[in-house]
This record gives structure tokens, C-alpha cells and sequence, in this order.
């Protein structure tokens, strides 16, 4: 079954920029997304078709693709922001989420 | 406003059957695929389903294949989740979503999640 593999976790100090990336077989070829949720909350979409923000989403947040690892860029990171994030990614069939990756702003 | 509101979760035994409803209000539900995602206690997420917004066609996760079914009701703006044979490790949170469009092209990210419905097997 196709996965998606992220780092279990980033510490960025506030105002700083915390990058998280998610890697997959020919993830190239697909668009990735990437959500955010906070602790007993439901998933917040933040970037969509690799590098496009939803409307809500704060201009700091973004996407970008190379080769076959997809980044989520969060620049001036806030206290805010302290959350796990999730990439996904449509294999044509089935959606895949990634590990996760819990990021701490210390 | 979009809204999705899940119902139906709740304590069953191994081997039991639940069926996880979710009501959707303030879009017109028959125009958008439904996706059903879980979360098991103090993990990720996990895609479980997904139908076409005719209810023509759906795809599960290999995990719940044969053993889940997803449907919708237009006319009632609902969608379903029948979960027969349940495990212990099916325990988790049930999300209903729907994808996210900007104008009138729709991505595959889930822009619309409802608040969630617990599923506990147990004994």
C-alpha cells in the first residue's frame, strides 16, 4: 500500500521557520495537502494541489514540491501554530495521509 | 456555512455492527464526493472511504474492505458508514469530509471535516 513519510517531529523557536516535508513513491506525480490539527480539534486544511492556500489560511503557511517530497513551510512560526500536521496525497483510487509530524515552538 | 455533523458512534462489542451517520447542511451535498477518515486514540490519521457524489461508486481502505459500507441519501443530505465485523483496533474517532473547491474546480483536500463521532470496541 502506498505511504507517506514525515519526520515525528520540529521544535522552532518563535518567529522563526519551521519546514516539514513528506516524502512518497512518485508523490511527483500527485498533488499533496497538508492539514493542521490541534489537540481534540478536527484537521484544518492548509495547503491544497501542492502550494495553494485555502481561503482563512495565513499567507505564512506554505507549499512546494521537488521530486518526490512534498514541504510545508510555516514562516514567522507563532505560538499559535504548535500542532501536529498531516500531508495526503490521491493515488487515484485512495487517499493516503502521512505519519504526522507534531511541531513545538519553543 | 458548510456543515457536517456526525452521529451514531458509541461502546460495541468485537464483532458487532454500528452504522455512523453524517448530516451535511449548507451546500448542495448531491454535487460533492464524501470521504469518511478515523482516528484511533493518540494517532494519525487514517483515510477510511470515499463515494462519488451519485453514489455510483465508492473505494475503501484495505483495512476495512469487505467489512465496511459507505452510502449516501441525496434527498436527505446524509451519508452513511455500515461497519459490520468490528475490532478492537477499528476504536476511533469517525470523521465525515468533504473536499475543498475554489470556484467551481474542486482539489482532493478535505476542506471540511465535521467535529467527529467516537467508536469503541470492547468487550
Amino acid at each position: 500500500s502506498y505511504e507517506l513519510t514525515q519526520p515525528p517531529s520540529v521544535s522552532v523557536s518563535p518567529g522563526q521557520t519551521a519546514s516539514i516535508t513528506c516524502s512518497g513513491d512518485k508523490l511527483g506525480d500527485k498533488y499533496a495537502c497538508w492539514y493542521q490539527q490541534k489537540p481534540g480539534q478536527s484537521p484544518v486544511l492548509v495547503i491544497y494541489q501542492d502550494r495553494k492556500r485555502p481561503s482563512g489560511i495565513p499567507e505564512r503557511f506554505s507549499g512546494s514540491k521537488s521530486g518526490n517530497t512534498a514541504t510545508l513551510t510555516i514562516s514567522g512560526t507563532q505560538a499559535m501554530d504548535e500542532a501536529d500536521y498531516y500531508c495526503q496525497a490521491w493515488d487515484g483510487s485512495t487517499f493516503v495521509f502521512g505519519t504526522g509530524t507534531k511541531v513545538t515552538v519553543l | 456555512e458548510v456543515q457536517l455533523v456526525e452521529s451514531g458512534g458509541g461502546l460495541v462489542q468485537p464483532g458487532g455492527s454500528l452504522r455512523l451517520s453524517c448530516a451535511a447542511s449548507g451546500f448542495t451535498f448531491s454535487n460533492y464526493w464524501m470521504h469518511w477518515v478515523r482516528q484511533a486514540p493518540g494517532k494519525g490519521l487514517v483515510w477510511v472511504s470515499l463515494i462519488y457524489s451519485d453514489g455510483s461508486g465508492s473505494t475503501y481502505a484495505d483495512s476495512v474492505k469487505g467489512r465496511f459500507t459507505i452510502s449516501r441519501d441525496n434527498a436527505k443530505n446524509t451519508l452513511y458508514l455500515q461497519m459490520n465485523g468490528l475490532r478492537a483496533e477499528d476504536t476511533a474517532v469517525y470523521y465525515c469530509a468533504r473536499v475543498y473547491c475554489d470556484g467551481t474546480r474542486c482539489s482532493s483536500g478535505l476542506g471540511y471535516w465535521g467535529q467527529g463521532t467516537l467508536v469503541t470496541v470492547s468487550s
